[in-house]
C-alpha cells in the first residue's frame, strides 16, 4: 500500500510562476526523494534529502523536510513546458530496508 | 546502454496466459527492484534482489508472481494465469548498493 499523500492531485500554472507541492508520509525515513515521470517515460531521480536535513536546493528545484510534521514540500521557480510531468516523493525507511514507497503524486501542467 | 532496459515495452495477455517480463540492470548494479503501477498511482514495491539473492518479496501481491535473478544479472517477473487487475506497468530499478535507484521505462501490461 502506498504511504505517501501528494497534495495537490493536479496543479496547472502559467510558464514562469513557481510550483509547489507537498508530500506526507507516515512511518520514519532515512531519506525522502522526488522522482519525475512523463507520459510514457520512466522516473526521473530530481533529489534526495536525508532525515537529518531541513532545506536542500539543485537548480531551480528546492527540497524542504519536516519530520516532525511528516511532510516535505518541493518547489519549482520559474517554471518551464518541459516541467509538465508527473512528480512523485518516495520514502525509504529506517529499518535497513531498500525499498521506496511512493506517494500518489501531483500531475503538473506547465501553460505556455 | 548505459541505463535500464526493459523488455517487453508493451504486453497484452489474454486472461489466464502466463507472462515474463525481462530486466536489464546497469551493468555493475548490485541491487535490483520490481515495481508496479497502476494507472494514476505512484509505483508499488514488489520484490527486492542483492546480487542473485531475493531478499523481500513481500510485495508480490499473490503466489501466482515470480520473480528471479539467477546470475546477478538480468531479472525475469512471471506472472501465472494472468488476470484482469495484473493490468498495470511493472517497472524495474538498479542501484549501487543503498545507492540512489534507476528505473528502466517498463513494461505497461494490459490484460484483456
Amino acid at each position: 500500500s502506498q504511504q505517501g499523500e501528494e497534495d495537490p492531485q493536479a496543479l496547472s500554472i502559467q510558464e514562469g510562476e513557481n510550483a509547489t507541492m507537498n508530500c506526507s508520509y507516515k512511518t520514519s525515513i532515512n531519506n525522502l526523494q522526488w522522482y519525475r515521470q512523463n507520459s510514457g517515460r520512466g522516473l526521473v531521480h530530481l533529489i534526495l534529502i536525508r532525515s537529518n536535513e531541513r532545506e536542500k536546493h539543485s537548480g531551480r528545484l528546492r527540497v524542504t523536510l519536516d519530520t516532525s510534521k511528516k511532510s516535505s514540500s518541493l518547489l519549482i521557480t520559474a517554471s518551464r513546458a518541459a516541467d509538465t510531468a508527473s512528480y512523485f516523493c518516495a520514502t525509504k525507511s529506517n529499518f535497513g530496508n531498500e525499498k521506496l514507497t511512493f506517494g500518489t503524486g501531483t500531475r503538473l501542467t506547465i501553460i505556455p | 546502454g548505459a541505463g535500464v532496459s526493459q523488455s517487453p515495452r508493451y504486453k497484452v495477455a489474454k486472461r489466464g496466459q502466463d507472462v515474463a517480463l525481462r530486466c536489464d540492470p546497469i551493468s555493475g548494479h548490485v541491487s535490483l527492484f520490481w515495481y508496479q503501477q497502476a494507472l494514476g498511482q505512484g509505483p508499488e514495491f514488489l520484490t527486492y534482489f542483492q546480487n542473485e539473492a531475493q531478499l523481500d518479496k513481500s510485495g508480490l501481491p499473490s503466489d501466482r508472481f515470480f520473480a528471479e535473478r539467477p546470475e546477478g544479472s538480468v531479472s525475469t517477473l512471471k506472472i501465472q494465469r494472468t488476470q484482469q487487475e495484473d493490468s498495470a506497468v511493472y517497472l524495474c530499478a538498479s542501484s549501487a548498493l543503498r545507492s540512489e535507484q534507476f528505473f528502466g521505462p517498463g513494461t505497461r501490461l494490459t490484460v484483456l
